[in-house]
Parts: C-alpha cells; sequence; structure tokens
C-alpha cells in the first residue's frame, strides 16, 4: 500500500538545524509532489512547501524561504526537509505528504516531532 | 482576510448523525477536503474536493457544499469516529496554496 513512513523525533537547541526524512513506497515515487506541512501544539496546520521529486524543482512558503531546503534522493524514494535556524516557535509535529491532485494530500507520513529548547 | 472557518467542538450521541461545517471566507474556488485526525496520529483524507470518497472511507462519511458552506456529514456515528476533522482547501496563491480550517472536535457522547 502507498506509505510514507517519517524519521524519528529530535531535540534541538535554539539556532540548531533540523533535518526529517520522508521515505515512500507502494507507488513511483517521481511521479507525485511530496508536500512538508507542520502543526504546533494547539495550533492547526502550516504548510511549508513543495518538492518535485522527479525534477527536485522546490517552492517554499513565504515564511520558510530563506530557511528551508527541500531535496530528495530518487534512487532510494526518500524526501528531506531541513529547517535552519530554529527557533522556540519551531517546536511542532512536522509532517510529509504526497500530492495526489491540486495539493489534495494523501497519504501523510506519521509526523516527527521537533522540539526546540534551550 | 480570508480563510477557513470551523466550529471548535461538535457532539453527538452514537447512532445519530453529526454535521461538521467548513465555511470558506475570500478563499479558493476549488473544493474542499476533509481529513480526520485521532490522537497522536496522522490526518486521513475522508472526502475531496466536496463530495468524493475514498475507497477505504465508510459510506457513512460523505460530503457535500453550497455557496461558501461545505459539510461533513458522518451518519450513524460510532466512538472510534471520535476526532479531529480538518477542512483544506487550494487557495490558488503560490506563497499560501494549502488553507486549513482550524479543526473541530467531534466528541461522541
Amino acid at each position: 500500500q502507498v506509505q510514507l513512513v517519517q524519521s524519528g523525533a529530535e531535540m534541538k537547541k535554539p539556532g540548531d538545524a533540523v533535518k526529517v526524512s520522508c521515505k515512500a513506497s507502494g507507488y513511483t515515487f517521481t511521479d507525485y509532489y511530496i508536500h512538508w506541512l507542520r502543526q504546533a501544539p494547539g495550533r492547526g496546520f502550516q504548510w511549508l512547501g513543495w518538492i518535485n521529486p522527479d525534477r527536485g524543482g522546490t517552492k517554499s512558503g513565504r515564511d520558510f524561504q530563506d530557511r528551508i531546503r527541500m531535496t530528495r534522493d530518487t534512487s532510494s524514494g526518500t524526501a528531506y526537509m531541513e529547517l535552519t535556524g530554529l527557533r522556540s516557535d519551531d517546536t511542532a509535529v512536522y509532517f510529509c505528504a504526497r500530492d495526489v491532485r491540486q495539493f489534495l494530500f494523501d497519504p501523510w507520513g506519521q509526523g516527527t516531532l521537533v522540539t526546540v529548547s534551550s | 482576510s480570508y480563510g477557513l472557518i470551523q466550529a471548535p467542538s461538535v457532539s453527538v450521541a452514537p447512532g445519530q448523525t453529526a454535521k461538521i461545517i467548513c465555511t470558506r471566507d475570500n478563499i479558493g474556488t476549488t473544493g474542499v477536503h476533509w481529513y480526520q485526525q485521532k490522537p497522536g496520529q496522522a490526518p486521513m483524507l475522508v472526502i475531496s474536493f466536496d463530495t468524493d470518497r475514498p475507497s477505504n472511507i465508510p459510506e457513512r462519511f460523505s460530503g457535500s457544499a453550497s455557496g461558501t458552506t461545505a459539510t461533513l456529514t458522518i451518519s450513524r456515528v460510532e466512538a472510534g469516529d471520535e476526532a479531529d476533522y480538518y477542512c483544506q482547501v487550494w487557495a490558488g496563491s503560490s506563497d499560501l496554496p494549502a488553507v486549513f480550517g482550524g479543526g473541530t472536535k467531534l466528541t461522541v457522547l
């Protein structure tokens, strides 16, 4: 079945960087964009950006343009999201999700909790 | 301003019908998607483009839309349906293309 499996929880200090992986299985990795979103405690979802696994092109939200880097490894079917200059308000669960059509997300990865604290 | 507005909570007894409403405020023209999220889990798509139900979702889940309002209806509610439900649209903006409602907590009494 189609599945996205993310890397484990991370504890970081302010100013650090974090890199989260998202391994796809059950479909052709290069056929669908992968998006990154996050959900802060008690808050809603925030879209971070997308990567085209086929050509590697990316687009990020205005709030993250200077701090986010999205990459992929087509040989392993894995997408990566790196966020730099971490702040306490970056503490959230980070999700990857497959875009099946026009920003329709299905399925989602299980989520990766990133905690930023001094 | 723009966004998707959801009531924070809805409560319903088992076997009854739950209606969860999402109101657009100056945003998007394409269909509304609905996701179910249980505690500690990832969101799961239950309805796409206003009315389309994935094959793995029970027929008790249905969606509708009229004007600026989209509705997720859950018939014959079960205890296992207790979750947060989020609506989402493609906003059409390259800087913020995906917009979510604030979520509705469905409590099964």
